[in-house]
């Protein structure tokens, strides 16, 4: 099975800041690389998929990049309703696995 | 507008059965590939079911092959997941999940709200 990898697992920052959560895979899985967003009592919500392809309706402020075993999710001017769990998922061979979330607290 | 509701969710105990179901709406269900992801509380996603909108394609996750059977009825536009031999370790929140897209390689772009399965004697 291909590990998913998130850092950091907790990251404190103040609305309008800019963040960076980092997501590493064991393997090579080229671009299939997605990003969610949970909030408490949630289902995920799909923001990024192909490591950088943004979901229509995410707003522009959320970007991805990285290919291979290294990939990124950027927050530029952090929001309130921006403060949730984030975790990135491969889907390059099933089973396809998550990693175990990075959770964006406020300052 | 996509909409896809789980139920059958609750307690049981360990060693019983449960089945669950997901209802979709919105779309057309036999074109989309399926899925059962589950989430223990206070804890991470973890995949355990795919199932093809033909149903030719299944797959398991390592931790529930043997017990969990996944089906669906696409004249009946609903998903299910028959889960027997039922551990502790199996309590989580139940979704179901739409591919984006088809032929594999594919995140999931809808979900239901989820129905929670407690294992507890």
């Amino acid at each position: 099975d291909i590990q998913m990898t998130q850092s950091p697992s907790t990251l404190s920052a103040s609305v309008g800041d800019r963040v960076t959560i980092t997501c590493r895979a064991s393997q090579d899985i080229s671009t299939w690389l997605a990003w969610y967003q949970q909030k408490p009592g949630k289902p995920p919500n799909l923001l990024i998929y192909k490591a950088a392809t943004l979901r229509p309706g995410v707003p522009s402020s959320f970007s991805g990049s990285g290919s291979g075993t290294e990939f990124t999710l950027t927050i530029n001017s952090l929001q309130p309703d921006d403060f949730a769990t984030y975790y990135c998922q491969q889907y390059n061979s099933y089973p396809y696995t998550f990693g175990q979330g990075t959770k964006l607290e406020s300052k | 507008e996509v909409h896809l509701t789980e139920s059958g969710g609750g307690l049981v105990q360990p060693g019983g059965s449960l089945k669950l179901s997901c209802a979709a709406s919105g779309f057309d269900f036999s074109s989309f590939s399926m899925n059962w992801v589950r989430q223990a509380p206070g804890k991470g996603l973890e995949w355990i079911s795919y199932i093809s909108g033909s149903r030719s394609t299944i797959f398991y996750a390592d931790s529930v092959k043997g017990r969990f059977t996944v089906s669906r009825d696409n004249g009946d536009n609903s998903l299910y997941l028959q889960m027997n031999s039922l551990r502790a370790e199996d309590t989580a929140v139940y979704y179901c999940a739409r591919d984006l897209t088809a032929g594999g390689y594919s995140p999931w772009d809808y979900w239901g709200q989820g129905t929670l399965v407690a294992v507890s004697s």
